[in-house]
């Protein structure tokens, strides 16, 4: 399987307990994003790599949540503190940034529950 | 925030018929995607329409882009069983080098056998 793999499928955690994810590209994909989805709304942006540059974040991404991509292959979540809040689908997706290739191509997802 | 507005929320049509699904959003745009989301799973994308471009195909999908009304809509005909999910219209916004997609909130499609 070639595709967006994500590791763990689901989790769950204790509030207030840190959690980490992790999502290997397709590769020589250049480009990886995360998003959030929480139940019957559609994925929210939170952040994308180009290689191991993390180039835009969004408003959504507390200071409880960091990103990394240090190789510019794979790419880790971490969540400090957890919240209630915070449980939701954790989506990652990639893609190229060679002419034409617009489209992300998303992995199966983190499924977190924060009790 | 969401940018993208689809239409209807839900919908349920019998096996065979074909359905419509409305996607409005907000900002400019390069290009609008089409996805779908069986049930807890990840997305699948199903096309791509640019920003220059007024309607395409792909298999029994038409997609069709209103960039003056800032609207696109998906059409999946001669429905099936396995074509029930969750579509998303989804966008990215021009410039400053943004490059996350904002999706709508989606529409449930039941197809009924």
């Amino acid at each position: 399987d070639t595709g967006v793999s994500q590791d763990p499928r689901h989790k769950i955690t204790k509030r207030g307990q840190n959690v980490t994810f992790r999502c290997d590209p397709i590769s020589e994909h250049n480009r990886l994003y995360w998003y959030r989805q929480t139940l019957g709304q559609g994925p929210e942006f939170l952040t994308y790599f180009q290689n191991e540059a993390q180039l835009e974040k969004s408003r959504l991404l507390s200071d409880r949540f960091s990103a990394e991509r240090p190789k510019g292959s794979f790419s880790t979540l971490e969540i400090q503190r957890t919240e209630q809040g915070d449980s939701a689908m954790y989506l990652c997706a990639s893609r190229r940034t060679t002419s034409g290739a617009d489209t992300q191509y998303f992995g199966p997802g983190t499924r977190l529950t924060v009790l | 925030s969401q940018q993208g507005e689809e239409d209807p929320q839900a919908l349920s049509i019998q096996e065979g018929e074909n359905a419509t699904m409305n996607c409005s959003y907000k900002t400019s745009i390069n290009n609008l995607q089409w996805y779908r989301q069986n049930s807890g799973r990840g997305l699948v994308h199903l096309i791509l329409i640019r920003s220059n471009e007024r309607e395409k195909h792909s298999g029994r999908l038409r997609v069709t882009l209103d960039t003056s009304k800032k609207s696109s809509s998906l059409l999946i005909t001669a429905s099936r069983a396995a074509d029930t999910a969750s579509y998303f219209c989804a966008t990215v916004a021009v410039g400053g080098g943004a490059d996350g997609l904002t999706f709508g909130k989606g529409t449930h499609l039941i197809i009924q056998p």
